[in-house]
């Protein structure tokens, strides 16, 4: 079955430390994204891209980095300046450039930062 | 820009009981409008789109109708059950000046009680 998959499910790491997420999607999708939820808020964009080897900021990109060597995979690094990372991080994908494409999402990995 | 608002919850209903959770939306071109659900643990599912003025997308019993008079895509269920407790997100798809973009509601939680 076609999907995304993010690991790990849960993720515990110690403030001052990077950490790096994994999305990866059997889609064949050309777009993927990644979005933070937090507790009674919508989703919030960090990074997407529209392409191998391109990627453009979201909403809320600062003490973020991603990277998009191959169509399958967008890993999300969360450095030590992200000032607030314990939150849930949800990657999508779509198919492309096409307002009426619907985003795919993987199970989330629940960050927790101390 | 474009914002997604809709109604705070929690919402909670009996078994059996009709269903409307509203959204409105504020946008500068022409988005598609999507209703996405959220169980407890996972990602985001679609669960309806409608992608012109005056479409209706239907789902499982959940249908929502794209309003351009009102700027509005209200989901509707004419019977809830258990099975539907989870948080349900509007979300518009527009072009913007980076690409594509979807932009969510804060999210409306749902329980629906035996």
């Amino acid at each position: 079955d076609g999907g995304i998959t993010q690991s790990p499910k849960y993720l515990f790491r110690k403030e001052g430390q990077n950490v790096t997420l994994s999305c990866e999607q059997n889609l064949n999708h050309d777009a993927m994204y990644w979005y933070r939820q937090d507790p009674g808020q919508g989703l919030r964009l960090i990074y997407y891209s529209q392409i191998v080897n391109d990627f453009q900021k979201g909403d809320i990109a600062e003490g973020y980095s991603v990277s998009r060597e191959k169509k399958e995979s967008f890993p999300l690094t969360v450095t030590s300046a992200q000032k607030n990372p314990t939150a849930f991080y949800l990657c999508a994908s779509s198919i492309g450039a096409r307002v009426d494409s619907p985003l795919h999402f993987g199970n989330g990995t629940r960050l927790t930062v101390t | 820009g474009d914002s997604v608002t809709q109604m705070e919850g929690p919402v909670t209903l009996s078994e059996e009981a009709f269903l409307t959770i509203n959204c409105t939306y504020t946008a500068t071109g022409y988005p598609s409008l999507f209703w996405y659900v959220q169980y407890p643990g996972e990602g985001l599912q679609l669960l309806l789109k409608a992608t012109k003025a005056d479409d209706k997308g239907s789902n499982k019993g959940f249908e929502a109708t794209y309003r351009k008079e009102t700027t509005s895509f209200h989901l509707e269920k004419g019977s809830v059950q258990v099975s539907d407790s989870a948080v349900y997100f509007c979300a518009l798809s527009d072009r913007g000046t980076g690409g594509f973009k979807t932009i969510f509601g804060a999210g409306t939680r749902l329980f629906v009680k035996a």
